[in-house]
């Protein structure tokens, strides 16, 4: 069965550095989602990505925020200068149609130090 | 933003239990409705959609009442493996998660 793919499972960064968080959506998926989960915390969207641009994004995702697909199978999220708050997990997630089911990866756990 | 609420739980109950969980959402224009499950330290997990005429799959069952903005989810029969934290989502044009019912089913 296919998945979402995500790497890397854990990142530990320095406060201010640069993070890129990769992800491979579903072959035939054409809707793209990052969302982050504060530990204890419910799930929060990030932002959506469709047909090469954003189509919705969330006050969380400010201009520290950028996504990106740039090629065919990965889709990226970039954090600019990281802030100990941007500690999380951060999960991919994809699907075929808008509002239908997306299918979420396994999550990459960031911590900032 | 519009809000998912959810019992705040946590459940126990013994295996072989029936237990409900319910949801109320906000934003009247939603369009889509789900339960997904989440273990600790992973992915949300698609349990069920919710369709208007409710349905089921399996010992789950899920309802919807647009007029009340209300979701259910029913689990008969507990299992020990349906220990997980089940979080309703709503999906105006992005998932919006409530923040999720723990549930602990004990021997």
């Amino acid at each position: 069965e296919p998945e979402v793919t995500q790497t890397p499972s854990h990142q530990v960064t320095q406060m201010g550095q640069e993070v890129i968080l990769r992800c491979v959506p579903i072959s035939n998926h054409l809707y793209f989602y990052w969302y982050r989960q504060i530990l204890g915390q419910k799930v929060e969207f990030l932002v959506s990505f469709y047909n090469n641009e954003i189509s919705e994004k969330s006050e969380i995702f400010d201009d520290q925020f950028s996504v990106e697909r740039p090629d065919g199978s990965n889709f990226t999220l970039k954090i600019r200068s990281t802030k100990l708050e941007d500690s999380a997990m951060y999960f991919c997630a994809s699907g075929v149609e808008i509002q239908e089911t997306q299918y979420f990866g396994p999550g990459t756990r960031l911590l900032v130090l | 933003r519009k809000e998912v609420e959810q019992d705040p739980g946590p459940f126990n109950v013994p295996e072989g239990a029936t237990v409900a969980f319910n949801c109320t959402y906000s934003n009247s224009a939603s369009q889509s409705f789900f339960w997904y499950r989440q273990d600790c330290r992973k992915e949300p997990k698609l349990l069920m959609s919710v369709y208007s005429s409710g349905n089921e799959d399996g010992r789950f069952t899920a309802q919807l009442n647009r007029a009340s903005q209300y979701i259910s989810l029913l689990i008969r029969d507990s299992k020990l493996s349906d220990s997980a934290t089940y979080l309703c989502v709503v999906n105006p044009s992005d998932l919006i998660f409530g923040k999720g019912t723990k549930l602990s089913v004990k021997p």
